[in-house]
């Protein structure tokens, strides 16, 4: 049984653009959370899709946006990046909304 | 939205047990407690969830008392590898909260094992 994966694995940005992080979810997996985790402190939760749409959102801007797609994978999308959107980006996955999460390895994001 | 509060840092020496709570005194109805593992440039790492009493599996044992405003990982005979930060997550359970799935992490507690 294949893992929750994540790509790229690092990435450096500069202010103002945009980047797509990918995730893959565990297989029979429909659900993918995304937490953004600055160094040194908690993961902090962006949103969660269930079956293709939306399924909750924490407390961060529009900028933020998310997908995902029929085969349960997921993207995560930050428009003008900022200096402080630097941080390691972690997608989650479950078999469903309720059930304990399976984390990917995350992306490091780095914003110049 | 449920908060959490955990002690900053603890250590313990090798074998012995070691208990980490978690204060989340507006826990709601239907919030789960699920505790997380995480070692450096890692994602969190499963370690038990529950609801109320008692929880146990291979690795470790989860007590929530009554009131449900706070929870305690037991973590039997630890090693050196159990050196990592540890995270409470208290999250929504059930069909009548679809659509507004907050989950939130504890500010964690990096456990040091001793040798």
């Amino acid at each position: 049984e294949t893992g929750v994966t994540q790509s790229p694995t690092h990435l450096i940005k500069t202010r103002g653009q945009q980047v797509t992080l990918r995730c893959s979810s565990q297989s029979g997996h429909n659900t993918v959370s995304w937490y953004q985790q600055a160094l040194g402190q908690g993961p902090q939760f962006i949103f969660q899709y269930y079956r293709e749409e939306e399924n909750g959102r924490g407390n961060f801007p529009p900028r933020f946006s998310g997908l995902q797609f029929p085969n349960y994978s997921s993207e995560l999308n930050v428009n003008a990046l900022e200096l402080d959107d630097s941080a390691l980006y972690l997608c989650a996955s479950s078999r469903d909304y309720r059930d304990e999460q399976y984390f990917g390895p995350g992306t490091r994001l780095t914003v110049t | 939205l449920a908060k959490t509060t955990q002690p900053i840092s603890m250590d313990s020496y090798e074998g012995q047990e070691v208990n980490i709570t978690c204060s989340h005194n507006n826990i709601a109805t239907n919030d789960y407690i699920t505790w997380y593992q995480q070692f450096p440039s890692q994602g969190p790492r499963f370690i038990i969830q529950g609801y109320k009493t008692k929880v146990t599996n291979e690795v470790a044992s989860l007590f929530i008392p009554a009131d449900r405003k706070s929870s305690t990982l037991s973590l039997p005979r630890v090693s050196l590898s159990d050196t990592a930060v540890y995270y409470c997550l208290v999250g929504l359970l059930g069909e009548s909260n679809f659509g507004n799935e907050k989950l939130t992490f504890g500010t964690g507690t990096r456990l040091t094992i001793i040798p």
